[in-house]
């Protein structure tokens, strides 16, 4: 069946420090792949997405590649700030809108 | 981007008694809202899928009777949780999506149940 894997968390930097969150998913056919952040207390926001392989999504300095030879679409940004404190997800849209998602990363950033 | 509220974002309730929970579109035609429940920590669980209209496709494991979702027009969905009892205390959350557009599903901000 479908799924999302992404890395565990919680994950700390120091600000500026560079960022990966690793994210690799199972699917039939080509999903869309997004990337959701969640800041305290609140709902989903969508950060990025791609629908298509080599598809390049990208965002308020957030960047991630759908890569379907590796099945993965990785969420990195080169200088991340303590706003950036939240919790990320990964995941793809099924069939019929569904979407499903990864574990969620809880990112730190210290000043 | 489209905006979906959801409402209220936190409500306490006496265990056994009932708690509904709406979601609106707000500018745009939501012909299918998808309800999820977090956990602390924990990713996002589809309950179910409503499609304006229709009933609700209920998730496997998720008790129909005890979660009622209503989805009667194209800008409201309700969530009613039925007989609340302290492990229904979670995060529930909203998406809307136009299903004759290919858009992605909006969120709503969440509700924090509390059931003492």
């Amino acid at each position: 069946g479908n799924s999302v894997t992404q890395m565990e968390g919680p994950v700390t930097l120091s600000e500026e420090a560079f960022l990966t969150i690793n994210c690799t998913y199972t699917a039939t056919g080509y999903p869309s792949l997004f990337w959701y952040v969640q800041y305290p207390g609140e709902g989903l926001q969508l950060l990025l997405k791609a629908t298509k392989a080599d598809d390049k999504g990208s965002n308020k300095g957030f960047e991630a590649t759908y890569r379907k030879e590796t099945t993965s679409f990785h969420l990195e940004k080169g200088s991340v700030q303590v706003s950036d404190s939240a919790v990320y997800f990964c995941a793809l849209k099924h069939q019929g809108g569904k979407l499903i998602f990864g574990q969620g990363t809880e990112l730190s950033v210290k000043p | 981007g489209a905006v979906v509220s959801q409402h209220p974002s936190r409500v306490i309730c006496k265990s056994g008694t009932s708690v509904k929970i709406e979601c609106r579109s707000l500018d745009f035609q939501a012909t299918t809202m998808f309800w999820y429940r977090q956990f602390p920590k924990q990713s996002l669980m589809l309950m179910a899928t409503s499609n304006e209209g229709s009933k609700a496709t209920y998730e496997q494991g998720v008790e129909k009777d005890k979660f009622l979702i209503n989805h009667a027009s194209l800008t409201l969905s309700t969530l009613t949780v039925t007989s609340a009892h302290p492990e229904d205390s979670s995060f529930y959350i909203c998406s809307a999506a136009d299903g004759t557009k290919d858009t992605e599903a909006f969120f709503g901000q969440g509700t924090r149940l509390t059931v003492v």
